[in-house]
């Protein structure tokens, strides 16, 4: 049972336009939420991040919007940039007696189009 | 800078081989974690440690083990590998601190089992 969701696996946008990957979750429990980029034959790397009691948090071009009751959020890149092409995972963090587990989405594969 | 290394980049190995896969970390961090990543499944948990000797079961425990003897070093096991564990394995840690959830991955290893 797919916790975290990611149901586009690919997305095509014009360099300078807005690229928006989404993310959908099920369960309530999840006290943060993050977004990695991977290129190929690399280690995913963070991004961002946002914790569970917010409904948005920005870093340059980069913004992530959570939306509690839809359990949905979402990572808007504006402009889009070539380099930014890669698969980008969103995770979801559970915290049970003290430890973490990460749950990580199938990922979304941008192509940013020059 | 936080590092994460992993022993061995390219793997081929034969069916019931015993398969050591290696990490370290530098930062001292208490978590580490084992996942996979394969075509349209994005990252799954094999296996996560918070602590030295300690382990807890992923999502995808079966056919591997784990040893945590140092807190920097993090190993997974394939006791007699199998075909269907041909995958991209990534090793990550992170502290268990607020404000610092964010996980670190290492380059990946690509194990090929023939």
């Amino acid at each position: 049972d797919q916790q975290v969701k990611q149901n586009s696996p690919s997305l095509s946008v014009q360099e300078g336009r807005i690229s928006i990957l989404n993310c959908d979750y099920t369960n309530s429990m999840f006290d943060y939420f993050l977004w990695y980029k991977k290129y190929p034959a690399e280690g995913p790397t963070f991004l961002i991040s946002i914790s569970s009691i917010k409904d948005k948090n920005e870093d340059g071009r980069f913004t992530v919007f959570l939306n509690k009751s839809a359990k949905h959020l979402s990572l808007h890149i504006v402009p889009s940039q070539p380099g930014d092409s890669a698969v980008y995972f969103c995770a979801a963090r559970l915290t049970t007696s003290g430890t973490y587990k990460y749950i990580f989405g199938t990922g979304t594969r941008l192509k940013v189009l020059a | 800078d936080v590092k994460v290394t992993q022993s061995s980049r390219y793997l081929v190995k034969r069916t019931g081989e015993k398969v050591f896969l290696e990490c370290v970390q530098d930062m001292d961090h208490e978590n580490m974690f084992w996942y996979r990543q394969d075509p349209g499944l994005g990252l799954r948990l094999i296996y996560f440690s918070y602590d030295v000797k300690m382990k807890e079961k992923g999502d995808i425990p079966e056919g591997y083990s784990v040893s945590r003897e140092k807190k920097e070093r993090f190993s997974l096991i394939l006791e007699s590998a199998s075909t269907n564990q041909t995958s991209m394995y990534l090793c990550a840690s992170s502290l268990s601190r607020r404000g610092k959830e964010t996980q670190y991955f290492g380059p990946g290893t690509r194990l090929l089992v023939l």
